[in-house]
């Protein structure tokens, strides 16, 4: 079945520091890829998406691009800040919007 | 509102007794979804509606779980006989696909977070 594996937490960084978060998965045909975040006391909201090969989805400075030779959608920032501490999902649709997840990574940026 | 309602935020529970946790989607809302998130871990998928039609209902873990939406717009999630292996964040989504295909954006309530004891 279709499954998401993301890199394993905790992360910690400082401010300012790059950070990537790796993500890959399995589906059959050709799924749409999401970044979830859940921020302290809060649900669960997109970060950014990409619909199909090679897009490039965006938000908040964050960025994921759509690698179907390698089935990965990592997420990037270039310059974290310390109210990017969150836990991140990676997930994916491949029919009528069900998502599937994968294990969360809980980020902390120290200042 | 302006958001995904879920209620109750907390429950506790006896093993044994049964609970009924409430989402109000987003108005107008076509889809909507029911997760099960245990601590640590990301969201797994329960069932599906559109409008009042249950179309997937393969995560439910056992015939202890039901879910409805009668009106196409409240949903109940119901658990019998709660077992501590339901312990968990109940997390309740809604959207509105303009598209076929799996591009549209979910929005999600706070959950309900139950603990059996």
């Amino acid at each position: 079945g279709d499954s998401v594996t993301q890199m394993e937490g905790p992360v910690t960084l400082s401010e300012e520091a790059f950070l990537t978060i790796n993500c890959t998965y399995t589906a059959t045909g050709y799924p749409s890829l999401f970044w979830y975040v859940q921020y302290p006391g809060e649900g669960l909201q997109l970060l950014l998406k990409a619909t199909k090969a090679d897009d490039k989805g965006s938000n908040k400075g964050f960025e994921a691009t759509y690698r179907k030779e390698t089935t990965s959608f990592h997420l990037e920032k270039g310059s974290v800040q310390v109210s990017d501490s969150a836990v991140y999902f990676c997930a994916l649709s491949a029919w009528a919007q069900k998502l599937v997840f994968g294990q969360g990574t809980r980020l902390t940026i120290n200042p | 509102g302006a958001g995904v309602s879920q209620s109750p935020r907390y429950k506790v529970a006896k093993r044994g007794q049964d609970v009924a946790l409430r989402c109000d989607p987003i108005s107008g809302h076509v889809s909507l979804f029911w997760y099960q998130q245990a601590l640590g871990q990301g969201p797994e998928f329960l069932t599906y509606f559109q409008n009042e039609a249950q179309l997937d209902k393969s995560g439910l873990p056992s015939d202890r779980f039901f879910a409805e939406r009668p009106e196409g717009s409240v949903s109940t999630l119901k658990i019998q006989r709660t077992q501590q292996e339901d312990s968990a964040v109940y997390l309740c989504a809604s959207s509105s696909p303009h598209t076929s295909g799996g591009g549209t954006e979910a929005f999600f309530g706070q959950g309900t977070r139950l603990t059996v004891v």
